[in-house]
């Protein structure tokens, strides 16, 4: 199946600073690639839309400011989350649809622990 | 009412014993259907892909969809330890022209040894 990683897995900040988290498709190339966030033993929540070469699609309560998306590549998405809270504190995915089908393939997550 | 509707469980069955998980959801528009597994702190990971209506079977899972009663099914034969996990269906309508998601809340399963 198609593969998908994210980078770092998992990241403590302090209150205040920028955290980027990096989602790569390794061997497909991805038009398209979805952001989520999931809360402890709560399901994933899409954050937005990242589109290669356009500007993201944000899910009606998100804000596009704190949450900054870039899709500088077929393969490459970022996700930025400025001046990070603690109640940003959450596990982030990425997702991607292989090409040619209507599946997504999921990285492993990040883990996002602000101070 | 939620669009997709499933019950978080948890369940917990013996090794061996069949589970049955289901997600009942209200859009008819709906016409893939997908059931991920996921561990604890780890990305989903896709068991099962079905379009439209039927069965679809892959080794111990097998995956049924029927559209008329808006009702999907994972069955899981022999269960074991190691498919104790967070279950989450998904399902998608790609004439929207998009290939978002909508998930269930997760059946999180224990086979117990």
């Amino acid at each position: 199946g198609a593969v998908v990683s994210q980078h770092p897995s998992w990241v403590i900040c302090k209150s205040g600073t920028s955290v980027k988290i990096e989602c790569r498709s390794l061997d497909f190339q991805a038009t398209t690639m979805f952001w989520y966030r999931q809360f402890p033993k709560q399901s994933l929540m899409l954050m937005a839309t990242s589109n290669e070469g356009s500007k993201a699609t944000y899910e009606q309560g998100v804000e596009k400011d704190k949450f900054l998306i870039n899709h500088a590549s077929l393969t490459l998405s970022t996700l930025t989350v400025t001046s990070a809270h603690p109640e940003d504190s959450s596990f982030y995915i990425c997702s991607a649809p292989s090409t040619g089908t209507d599946t997504q393939y999921f990285g492993p997550g990040t883990r996002l622990t602000v101070l | 009412q939620k669009e997709v509707e499933q019950d978080p469980g948890p369940l917990s069955v013996p090794e061996g014993a069949i589970v049955s998980l289901n997600c009942t959801y209200s859009n008819s528009a709906f016409q893939y259907f997908m059931w991920y597994r996921q561990y604890s702190r780890k990305g989903p990971e896709l068991l099962m892909y079905t379009y439209s209506s039927g069965n679809k079977e892959d080794g111990r899972f097998t995956a049924q969809v029927d559209k008329s009663s808006k009702y999907i099914s994972l069955f899981i034969r022999d269960s074991q330890p190691s498919d104790s996990a967070t279950y989450l269906c998904a399902m998608s309508d790609t004439t929207s022209g998009t290939y978002k998601y909508i998930f269930g809340t997760g059946t999180r399963l224990k086979v117990l040894a």
